[in-house]
């Protein structure tokens, strides 16, 4: 079964702190992944998009990585805000699921003035 | 404005009613996906349309209906048989050009009283 998984659930730092965000999956055949942030009771947020071709994606204060032999992906917020607060989800499409994504349970994350 | 409209926004039910959420795109994109979710999990998919005329069940499609007349609406009806309705719903679109970049709306929550 192809599954995606998020440790910890959640997180708590303080303003300033750089951190990483984990996702594994349990199949290396993907199409791509893409990490999302969602703020309480609202939809998703794109912030990342890896291709299965690619090792890193970059925006501002995140960067993404990928390694499939390993069924990893790590999200890397540098220097983190209390607006940073946020759950953040990664969602992986594999080859095998007819373009359908798989998405984590999400690390929900509070930043500390 | 393009993007992807979802409403209501809030929605509540009685047990043993039909309700319909909508969701309308104006993006141009020929896919578009229905999720659940629920407190503290990932997106779990309940149908998706590739095509207009055309529509597959997902994960858990049982207890719900969709219909894809229109390019850009894909309402989804919960059903009575739904056991356990309360929950967030969201309407998304993967963006063309294939990178398979998937685009949220903002969501529908529903309340069974």
């Amino acid at each position: 079964k192809q599954e995606v998984t998020q440790i910890p659930a959640a997180l708590s730092v303080p303003e300033g702190e750089n951190l990483v965000l984990n996702c594994s999956f349990t199949d290396s055949a993907i199409y791509n992944l893409q990490w999302f942030r969602q703020d309480p009771g609202k939809g998703l947020t794109s912030l990342l998009l890896i291709q299965s071709s690619q090792r890193e994606q970059t925006s501002g204060r995140l960067n993404a990585s990928l390694d499939k032999s390993s069924g990893r992906s790590t999200l890397y917020i540098a220097a983190s805000q209390p607006g940073d607060s946020a759950t953040y989800l990664c969602a992986v499409r594999f080859l095998t699921n007819a373009g359908k994504s798989t998405f984590g349970d999400g690390t929900t994350l509070t930043v500390k003035p | 404005d393009g993007g992807i409209t979802q409403s209501p926004k809030y929605l509540f039910r009685k047990e043993g009613q039909n309700v319909t959420l909508s969701c309308e795109q104006n993006l141009n994109h020929d896919a578009m996906y229905w999720y659940r979710q629920d407190p503290g999990q990932g997106l779990r998919l309940i149908y998706y349309s590739q095509i207009v005329n055309d529509f597959q069940k997902g994960d858990i499609a049982e207890g719900y209906s969709v219909s894809r007349e229109k390019k850009e609406s894909f309402p989804l009806t919960v059903t009575s048989a739904q056991k356990n309705p309360t929950a967030f719903y969201l309407c998304a679109t993967p963006g063309p050009g294939g990178t398979g970049e998937l685009f949220f709306g903002e969501g529908s929550r529903l309340t069974v009283l």
